[in-house]
């Protein structure tokens, strides 16, 4: 089956540092990615969906310049967490799915636990 | 490893109907968490229900309730009186709870309501 990697999967760094995730799909091409982030027993809130070779889409409430999202290769997403602060400390996971279409299946990473101190 | 299973790909319920969502896992740990996501076309995640595996008692939540096997490591969800509104996928989930560990996802089930 379809197998996403997420690395790092635990980061635990200081206040103002820039943290980078990345995204892979280990044996399918993903044109479509999706990030989420979770806060504590709270449901999965997507933050972005990007797409091979043009720039993410962002929702509403989040934050370009803090959350950069680039997907240069079809098996390939990453998210860094600039100047990074306690408050973006989170569950962070991502998605990608093969083709474009909402009823194309979404396969899931295990997730990034990041720490900010 | 541990893994998570959902055997229906799609499912369809008629409106006001009950219907049942099947997972199943695999993990050699005593202590987890289970959950069930509901994704609208919205592609956002919305926690339905949470089950902590040292609890004998099924979870429910307003018409969402599920069944939980322990032992045969089951885990399916009853959506009582199904509304227009509940159409959606729905992902069963994993999580360790070993510090550190994260999730792990089912490959989601489809469900559509038949007015």
């Amino acid at each position: 089956g379809a197998v996403v990697s997420q690395h790092p999967s635990r980061v635990i760094c200081k206040s103002g540092t820039s943290v980078k995730i990345e995204c892979r799909s280990l044996d399918f091409q993903a044109t479509t990615m999706f990030w989420y982030r979770q806060f504590p027993k709270k449901s999965l809130m997507l933050m972005a969906t990007s797409n091979e070779g043009s720039k993410a889409t962002y929702e509403q409430g989040v934050e370009k310049d803090k959350f950069l999202i680039n997907h240069a290769s079809l098996t390939l997403s990453t998210l860094t967490v600039t100047s990074a602060h306690p408050e973006d400390s989170s569950f962070y996971i991502c998605s990608a799915r093969v083709q474009t279409g909402s009823n194309q299946p979404q396969h899931f990473g295990d997730g990034t636990r990041l720490s900010i101190l | 490893a541990q893994t998570v299973t959902q055997s229906q790909p799609e499912m369809s319920v008629q409106e006001a109907e009950t219907v049942t969502l099947s997972c199943t896992y695999d993990t050699s740990e005593s202590d987890y968490y289970l959950f069930w996501y509901k994704q609208p076309p919205s592609r956002q995640m919305i926690l339905v229900i949470r089950q902590e595996a040292y609890k004998q008692q099924n979870a429910t939540e307003n018409r969402f309730s599920v069944n939980f096997q322990k032992a045969a490591k089951s885990f399916s969800l009853k959506i009582s009186d199904s509304q227009l509104g509940d159409a959606a996928m729905y992902f069963c989930a994993y999580r360790s709870d070993n510090y550190g560990q994260n999730f792990v996802f089912g490959p989601g089930t489809r469900l559509s309501v038949l007015p």
